[in-house]
């Protein structure tokens, strides 16, 4: 079956750099999320879609900013980079709110130097 | 407000043993929704099981299970048998009936050894 993708897997930017990371979906999954774990920490919901309309916000700096298009897939951008941003981001995508469950992607592991 | 504690931060068994992970929740929603993942050494979030407030069905799943209680406000998952490759880190997590984001729990680092 076709899982969340994400990509790049991995990435290394300098400090102040911009970043993009990107994700698709499971196919016929309208809402996408993105989530930020940092070392040891547990995921911190950042920011979601349904629809390709922003659904909720968390915790995401001002720096950051993302987007869903109109085929789902999802676009996280992110700014003068800092070394507090490397950590592991992950996307999910479910199926409206995802009352049975959603699905997350392997991660891209974000890197700042 | 909603929160997620798993107070054990680290569990190491031997293989075979039983573990059982604690996982208590807070919330005011009357509908509200609960699942676990496990995360490997790898890093990826593996979906292990969904359970909403409505259904305080204890479930069985091979050799993991769970143990819902409202009235403790708890849902803690055992494994059984325990193997070397269970060993990962497993979050709890509650997500409020309207809402789109989950609140993940700190996570409990299980380590079992051969």
């Amino acid at each position: 079956a076709a899982g969340v993708i994400q990509s790049p897997r991995h990435l290394i930017k300098e400090k102040r750099e911009t970043a993009t990371l990107k994700c698709y979906p499971i196919p016929r999954h309208d809402t996408v999320y993105w989530y930020q774990q940092g070392p040891g920490q547990d995921p911190q919901f950042l920011i979601s879609f349904y629809e390709k309309m922003q659904s909720d916000k968390g915790s995401i700096p001002d720096r950051f900013s993302a987007q869903q298009f109109s085929d789902y897939h999802s676009e996280l951008n992110m700014s003068s980079l800092e070394l507090g941003d490397s950590a592991l981001y992950f996307c999910a995508s479910s199926s409206g709110t995802g009352n049975y469950g959603y699905t997350f992607g392997s991660g891209t592991r974000l890197t700042v130097v | 407000a909603q929160k997620v504690t798993q107070a054990q931060t680290e569990i190491s068994v031997v293989e075979k043993e039983d573990v059982t992970l604690d996982c208590v929740y807070e919330t005011r929603d009357t509908t509200y929704y609960l699942f676990w993942y496990k995360q490997p050494p790898s890093g990826e979030l593996v979906f292990l099981i969904r359970r909403n407030s409505f259904d305080e069905q204890n479930e069985i799943s091979g050799r993991y299970s769970w143990n819902f209680q409202k009235s403790t406000s708890s849902f803690n998952f055992t494994i059984t048998a325990s193997q070397v490759v269970d060993s990962a880190v497993y979050f709890c997590a509650l997500r409020r009936g309207n809402d789109y984001k989950l609140s993940f729990g700190a996570g409990t680092t299980v380590t079992v050894r051969a």
